[in-house]
């Protein structure tokens, strides 16, 4: 089983749709999360860092559930930019990330 | 502020030969790591370095070599181009020594190519 694992997608939406990406880890242990975006070809970019509470920046809501090891990411109201890949990030105890593969997000017009 | 600058953008070996991939920043981080980039694969670690004269291994370390003599530069050494290192290679710095906690900046990847 990997280390962190994400539904490749690709997940083609409308405009204004919502819509929510997972991501499930396999170390209990792991201390910190985020959610990068990539554009093709280019450097990922932190999106959001993911708290215990769940954490909202805009049109993005980002959870993290410890119990069932997984992070989300929510985005509403879905714009044409959005178009990316999204990866999330785990991060362990022995002081080294892990990224997901990635999740292809295509919006619509 | 240039950021993480990697050089060189683009490079092809033949199998066998060495190189040295560069990656600088001004920033003043002191976590710099490097990672690849496979299709399908996701970014996995290759060395990392929680500041100038540490360097410590990865995920995939075997063919490669990194040392860190100042906090800028971080230089990822390929010993003996093979044709499964042909892949992405992106840098991050990121701020303090439990930088890997923080938000990582990344280069803007080297795509290297092995024949």
């Amino acid at each position: 089983r990997k280390e962190v694992e994400q539904d490749p997608g690709p997940f083609n939406v409308p405009e204004g749709a919502t819509v929510a990406f997972n991501c499930t880890y396999s170390n209990s242990a792991s201390q910190s999360f985020f959610w990068y975006r990539q554009d093709c070809r280019k450097e990922p970019k932190l999106l959001m860092s993911v708290y215990s509470s769940g954490n909202e920046d805009g049109r993005f809501t980002a959870q993290l559930n410890r119990a069932s090891q997984y992070i989300s990411l929510l985005i509403r109201d879905s714009k044409l930019s959005d178009s990316a890949t999204y990866l999330c990030v785990v991060v362990s105890s022995a002081r080294q990330l892990t990224f997901g593969s990635g999740t292809q997000l295509t919006v619509l017009p | 502020n240039a950021g993480v600058t990697q050089t060189p953008k683009f490079q092809v070996l033949k199998t066998g030969q060495s190189m040295t991939l560069q990656c600088a920043q001004d920033m003043n981080h002191e976590y710099m790591s490097w990672y690849r980039q496979d299709p399908g694969m996701g970014l996995r670690l290759i060395h990392y370095s929680v500041g100038a004269g540490i360097t410590d291994q990865g995920e995939v370390p075997n063919g490669y070599n990194v040392s860190r003599s100042t906090t800028e530069d971080f230089p990822l050494r390929l010993l003996s181009a093979a044709p499964s290192q042909t892949s992405v290679y992106f840098c991050a710095s990121s701020y303090g020594g439990q930088g890997w906690t923080d938000e990582q900046f990344f280069g803007p990847g080297t795509r290297l190519t092995v024949l």
